[in-house]
């Protein structure tokens, strides 16, 4: 069985721009979560989505925005970027709604952000 | 606030000893603990979790042990292979909440030595 893919797998943008990261969870998978990993801040929950519905967020600004098709697939953008912005972007998917630890979550190899 | 921390930044074994990675948390509201492995290049890899109901749980070669009275956590790895070699991370999460998120400490560089 596939595991969790995300692309594209490595980006550059500049300030002010947005970008859309992709990530396809593991066959028959219905929750996906996302998380950013930074040297500094090590890794942070930005939202959980499941059945297309956001379940939870993080302490993220509204510029980190995301959505989930009826396929499970999830698509994360973040608008407006700034300097910090730039990070590794996890998705991590699991069969059900994880909700803090209700299924073991399988984590993507990421997608390394660079903004400039 | 909530925070997961570990001790030690940085460890380094000689392959076939034990290894101990610690982890301090503050949320005493946290029920569900988990440790994470990544190796470089790819996502964290799910090790080994456990419940505040219990004090230990032993996976293969693995052993959590949480000790909720100081707050700690701690992942033992025996007879440690240069496979193990990787960043570990501890991470808590209170599982009855509306607003649960996992918080993840800030990792520990384990290298063994052949």
């Amino acid at each position: 069985k596939a595991g969790v893919t995300q692309t594209p797998r490595y980006l550059i943008k500049t300030r002010g721009q947005q970008v859309t990261l992709s990530c396809s969870p593991i066959s028959g998978h219905r929750s996906v979560s996302w998380y950013q990993q930074t040297p500094g801040q090590g890794l942070q929950f930005l939202f959980e989505y499941f059945s297309e519905t956001q379940r939870n967020k993080g302490n993220f600004p509204g510029r980190f925005s995301g959505r989930q098709f009826s396929n499970s697939r999830s698509e994360m953008n973040v608008s407006t970027l700034e300097l910090g912005d730039s990070a590794l972007y996890l998705c991590a998917s699991s069969p059900t709604l994880w909700a803090g630890g209700g299924e073991t979550q399988y984590f993507g190899p990421g997608t390394r952000l660079l903004v400039l | 606030g909530e925070s997961v921390g570990l001790h030690l930044p940085t460890l380094s074994v000689q392959e076939g000893d034990n290894s101990i990675i610690n982890c301090a948390y503050s949320n005493s509201a946290s029920d569900y603990f988990i440790w994470y492995k990544q190796e470089s290049g790819k996502g964290p890899q799910f090790i080994i979790d456990i419940r505040s109901n219990m004090d230990k749980r032993q996976g293969q070669r693995v052993t959590v042990l949480l000790n909720k009275t100081v707050k700690h956590l701690s992942l033992q790895i025996a007879a440690t292979q240069p496979g193990d070699s990787a960043v570990y991370f501890c991470a808590e999460t209170n599982s009855g909440g509306s607003n649960y998120k996992l918080t993840f400490g800030k990792g520990t560089l384990l290298t063994v030595n052949p």
